[in-house]
């Protein structure tokens, strides 16, 4: 299965600043995806980062407070813009490896945020 | 869109009983059924999956069965151990969008 990478795994943030994580896979991958996991709750998708193109999101996520990057088929960053307290939640970054149809999809460690 | 509840939402075995979560879905199109396992602090870990055109599959203690007349599906742990314990997710995705859309949860608790 692919290797994925997450930096930072953690961070304390100020309100109204912004954090940019990334998501490194140690192979070539055709989706990749971010996650957010809300203290104690499920995984609720963000959007789809699509290689060379603006990401997809999904209902009630915008890009203005969530931009994606992905400049190529192994690397993505997620950016949490003008954070508040109702940030802080677990982010996470997911793989589908084997680039057929319903492959397996794997997470990376996440990135613990707080905001304070 | 698809809905997907999960139960239950806390379990408590003695070690070596079975463990049983059930999950059921809304969108008959759903083709792919994963579990995943999330121990504190780390991502979730994909335990074992199945698809649309099979009904069960097993993998040494693990066992998922689907039901797709019903739209539910479920995860079997047997002779469960302590370090089973954590939370378990099932998930749905349909089509080739690679979206999952996740269960709430299950906090499995072994007790030695």
């Amino acid at each position: 299965s692919a290797v994925i990478s997450q930096k930072p795994s953690r961070d304390i943030c100020q309100r109204g600043t912004s954090l940019t994580i990334q998501c490194q896979v140690d192979s070539q991958v055709t989706m990749m995806f971010w996650y957010r996991q809300q203290p104690g709750q499920s995984l609720t998708l963000i959007a789809t980062a699509n290689q060379g193109s603006e990401a997809t999101y999904e209902s009630g996520f915008v890009i203005d407070k969530f931009p994606i990057s992905r400049p190529n088929l192994t690397f993505s960053t997620l950016t949490v813009s003008n954070m508040s307290p109702e940030d802080s939640s677990i982010y996470l970054c997911s793989v589908e490896d084997g680039g057929s149809m319903n492959t397996e999809a794997f997470f990376g460690q996440g990135t613990r945020l707080t905001v304070v | 869109g698809e809905n997907v509840e999960q139960h239950p939402s806390t379990l408590s075995v003695q070690e070596g009983d079975s463990a049983v979560i059930k999950c059921t879905y809304s969108d008959s199109a759903s083709n792919y059924f994963p579990w995943y396992k999330q121990e504190l602090g780390k991502g979730p870990q994909l335990i074992i999956d199945i698809r649309s055109n099979v009904g069960e599959k097993k993998d040494q203690r693990i066992a998922v069965t689907l039901n797709k007349t019903a739209k539910h599906f479920s995860l079997h742990i047997t002779e469960t151990q302590p370090e089973d314990s954590a939370v378990y997710f099932c998930a749905v995705s349909s089509g080739n969008t690679g979206k999952l859309i996740f269960g709430q949860g299950t906090t499995l608790q072994v007790k030695p």
